[in-house]
């Protein structure tokens, strides 16, 4: 099946730096999303991109779905403390199989004092 | 906030018995997903249901079974449960039959001992 490599796994990182994270595929995608998920809680949407080359805002969040279609990032700027949380990134392929998002393993932000 | 609701928030059960975990998409939303969380596989997609009908398969095994009734809120069966299916289920609601912008409900933790 379809699989997508979210690196990095996890980031140590201090207040007011910024983070870049990213995914790539095996496969093209035609919609890349990135969520963000507290402990115990769901994922929350981010960012939704649809076009390859497409660059997306949404306050200090930037992401970028790449011009191959295989990969998208994700940066964020300035962070601060309640950016700590997983980041995931999620893909869909509707050109054949399961029409679902496939996700990636999640990047651990841990941002210290 | 998302809109989405899970029921029940925790489940304790025991391994070989059958459970039932609840969910009421977002006001206007036609299609379910449900997903399980897990350590080490991430968020695998279960399957879909638009407006009552399946629409996409993932990795559900053959134990488990959904479905959406005329109100639309859907129910996930899960049956002779084993350790390994301990783990987050959550289901997400989107307003058409693509998963381009999903919701993601709070998340039922299912622990079976």
């Amino acid at each position: 099946g379809q699989q997508l490599n979210q690196s990095p796994q996890s980031m140590f990182i201090q207040e007011g730096e910024d983070v870049s994270m990213n995914c790539t595929s095996s496969s093209i995608f035609n919609t890349w999303l990135w969520y963000k998920q507290d402990p115990g809680e769901g994922p929350v949407l981010l960012i939704a991109l649809y076009k390859a080359g497409e660059l997306t805002s949404n306050g200090r969040l930037t992401a970028q779905f790449g011009i191959t279609r295989k990969d998208s990032f994700l940066n964020i700027s300035a962070s601060i403390p309640s950016d700590v949380g997983i980041y995931f990134c999620a893909g869909r392929n509707s050109g054949g199989g399961a029409d679902g998002l496939t996700f990636g393993k999640g990047t651990h932000l841990i941002i210290q004092p | 906030d998302s809109g989405v609701t899970q029921t029940p928030k925790h489940l304790i059960t025991a391994t070989g018995q059958r459970v039932t975990l609840r969910c009421s998409p977002r006001s206007g939303d036609l299609s379910v997903y449900w997903y399980q969380q897990s350590l080490d596989q991430g968020l695998q997609f279960l399957i879909q249901y638009y407006n009552g009908e399946e629409r996409a398969k993932g990795n559900i095994l053959e134990r488990f079974s959904a479905q959406q009734f005329p109100d639309l809120h859907s129910e996930l069966n899960l049956s002779s449960l084993e350790l390994g299916d301990s783990a987050l289920y959550f289901c997400a609601s989107s307003v058409g039959p693509a998963p381009d912008t999903q919701y993601f409900g709070p998340g039922t933790r299912l622990t079976v001992l």
